[in-house]
């Protein structure tokens, strides 16, 4: 079993539209969560970390669900801009990082 | 600030050669990463050291691999003979001491024929 699992999508949505996916993870003794961004070609950048009571950033927001081992990112009025991969990154062992495939998200005008 | 820095951004080599791959991690950060990206894997590390000291290479595919840190600003991933399997985006990534987000350099396209 993977340790961090995504939908690959695609996701594709219109301007303006919300999007939202999750992803899971294997090992419940995981203290650290991240969502990173990769363009294509380009290297991961974090976009946020995931804390416990779900946090926000602009039009970003993550949730953690400790109990089912789950990771969400909503992205609300989608941009052109945010047509990227999403990475789930779970830290299972201190500062290795579990990396998940990733999910595409295209957005169109 | 300078992010990480890694060169080179592409390198074509020919099976059999030696390939170095240079990094040099974001001031004042304590860890290094040297990750490979592959379509077929997605992102493996390969090995991290902590304070220039190697902590886990469990991620070396096999001994053509080896990392060097000899100091707090450089380190490099060589490979020795390369051959066209090792083919993919090597990443470096460097993080501060108690915190876990790391951060990427751009990242070195090796291409093996």
């Amino acid at each position: 079993r993977k340790e961090v699992e995504q939908d690959p999508g695609p996701f594709n949505v219109p301007e303006g539209a919300t999007v939202a996916f999750n992803c899971t993870y294997s090992n419940s003794a995981s203290q650290s969560f991240f969502w990173y961004r990769q363009d294509c070609r380009k290297e991961p950048k974090l976009l946020m970390s995931v804390y416990s009571s779900g946090n926000e950033d602009g039009r970003f927001t993550a949730q953690l669900n400790r109990a089912s081992q789950y990771i969400s990112l909503l992205i609300r009025d989608s941009k052109l801009s945010d047509s990227a991969t999403y990475l789930c990154v779970v830290s299972p062992w201190g500062y290795k990082l579990s990396f998940g495939a990733g999910t595409t998200v295209t957005v169109r005008a | 600030d300078a992010g990480v820095i890694q060169s080179p951004r592409h390198e074509v080599t020919e099976m059999g050669q030696e390939v170095t791959l240079r990094c040099k991690p974001i001031s004042g950060h304590d860890y290094l990463f040297w990750y490979r990206q592959t379509m077929m894997r997605g992102l493996e590390l390969l090995i991290y050291f902590n304070n220039n000291v190697p902590i886990d290479d469990s991620g070396m595919p096999e001994d053509r691999f080896s990392a060097k840190m000899p100091n707090a600003s450089f380190s490099t991933l060589k490979i020795q003979p390369s051959e066209p399997r090792d083919s993919a985006v090597y990443f470096c990534a460097s993080s501060f001491r108690d915190r876990y987000e790391q951060y990427f350099g751009p990242g070195t396209r090796l291409t093996v024929t």
